[in-house]
């Protein structure tokens, strides 16, 4: 199992539509939680990040947080087809220093 | 913005060759990090440097290493290639005084033939 776990998708949701993207850990002391976009061919971009319990918004971004559930979740909101893409989530952990750990990724699809 | 740099883009060697990844963090960012990313993969973490110093190691094979330099640039040296070697090559970098999120340069992509 691996330590930061996603599902695949892809998802597709249609233009303007919200698109919810979820991911859970298995280190229980895991400090920070990041998301990141990658483009196919391209570097991760640093999206989002949550270091506490509830949710953070940042335009049409949000990022959710429940450390009693290890789980960490991102609302995409008006889903552009720009927004098509891998999306990665990663995990800083108590006992690994600053190494990020990540997930599979979730392939997203906007259909317009 | 300024961003991360890395050098070259792209790679080809040959197996048994030798290849140095260059990386040139985000002015002011102090901590040096590599993933290796093989295709359809997640990033794997390799090693990473704080203040010159190595902070943390994760899967990378004894036939690679690295370090980081007084103007915090970061080389990553890799001998003996073999085939399973060829990957995207990412260098991220962060201010540590400023929290932990990591901002990854545009890779270097590595073919192995």
């Amino acid at each position: 199992q691996k330590e930061v776990e996603q599902n695949s998708g892809p998802l597709s949701v249609p233009e303007g539509a919200i698109a919810s993207l979820n991911c859970t850990y298995s280190d229980r002391g895991s400090q920070s939680f990041f998301w990141y976009r990658q483009y196919s061919g391209k570097s991760p971009e640093l999206i989002m990040f949550i270091y506490s319990n509830g949710d953070k918004e940042d335009g049409r971004f949000t990022a959710q947080l429940n450390k009693a559930s290890q789980y960490v979740s991102l609302l995409i909101r008006d889903s552009q087809p720009s927004d098509s893409a891998t999306y990665l989530c990663a995990v800083r952990g108590y006992s690994g220093g600053n190494k990020l750990v990540f997930g599979a990724g979730t392939i997203l699809r906007v259909k317009s | 913005a300024a961003g991360v740099i890395q050098s070259p883009r792209h790679l080809i060697k040959e197996k048994r060759e030798t290849a140095t990844l260059k990386c040139y963090p985000i002015p002011r960012h102090d901590t040096v990090y590599w993933y290796q990313q093989g295709p359809g993969q997640d990033p794997q973490f390799l090693i990473s440097f704080y203040e010159k110093m190595q902070s943390d190691k994760g899967s990378i094979p004894d036939r690679f290493s690295a370090q980081q330099f007084s103007d915090y640039h970061s080389e990553l040296n890799m001998s003996s290639l073999e085939l399973g070697d060829s990957a995207l090559y990412f260098c991220a970098s962060s201010f540590m005084d400023r929290g932990y999120e990591q901002y990854f340069g545009p890779g270097t992509r590595l073919t192995v033939t």
